[in-house]
């Protein structure tokens, strides 16, 4: 069964400090992975996309790193602000179906203290 | 372009009642996703679309759940009869035909007592 899981499930940390999320998938023939925040309320947004091929994506202070031979995912988030504090979820896609069908990991709730 | 655009916000209804949620994709993508999403089980995908066509259901709980896209720019999804286990959000999420874009929408509430 293809799964994704995320730890921590929640992290709490003060205002500036570089923080690292993680996810981890049992199925390593991924065709891409994506990393989504969400806010309370609302749906979710993209944030970065890693092709199975690619190593590393960079957006502003986020990095997301892939590593398919051992089935994870880092998500580097840089000089942490309080605007970051929303769930941060991870999701895979697989050959052998619609390439941009996601499964789901459960989230890392990210609060950021002033 | 608005992005996706899910209708209604919040969806309180009686068990045994039909619920139907309404979902605009943004214009030109090709797939259209629906999506639960639960404290206890997190997000699921439901049912896909390609083209209008639907492509997996495997995701759909039972047979109360339905699905249509009768065009490009509608999609819903519907319960009947609603339970209080059927309380969740539901998502819809649309994309084009590359790997990159995915879009959701705000979600619907949906609170069956």
């Amino acid at each position: 069964k293809q799964e994704v899981t995320q730890i921590p499930a929640a992290l709490s940390v003060p205002e500036g400090e570089n923080l690292v999320l993680n996810c981890s998938f049992t199925d390593s023939a991924i065709y891409n992975l994506q990393w989504f925040r969400q806010d309370p309320g609302k749906g979710l947004t993209s944030l970065l996309l890693i092709q199975s091929s690619q190593r590393e994506q960079t957006s502003g202070r986020l990095n997301a790193s892939l590593d398919k031979s051992s089935g994870r995912s880092t998500l580097y988030i840089a000089a942490s602000q309080p605007g970051d504090s929303a769930t941060y979820l991870c999701a895979v896609s697989y050959y052998g179906g619609a390439t941009n069908k996601l499964i789901f990991g459960t989230g890392t709730l990210l609060a950021v203290q002033p | 372009d608005a992005g996706v655009i899910q209708s209604p916000r919040h969806e309180v209804t009686e068990m045994g009642q039909e619920v139907t949620l309404r979902c605009k994709p943004i214009s030109g993508h090709d797939y259209l996703f629906w999506y639960r999403q639960t404290m206890m089980r997190g997000l699921e995908l439901l049912i896909y679309f390609n083209n209008n066509v639907p492509i997996d259901d495997s995701g759909m709980p039972e047979d109360r759940f339905s699905a249509k896209m009768p065009n490009a720019s509608f999609s819903t999804l519907k319960i009947q009869p609603s339970e209080p286990r059927d309380s969740a959000v539901y998502f819809c999420a649309s994309s084009p035909a590359s790997d990159y874009g995915y879009t959701f929408g705000s979600g619907t509430r949906l609170t069956v007592v």
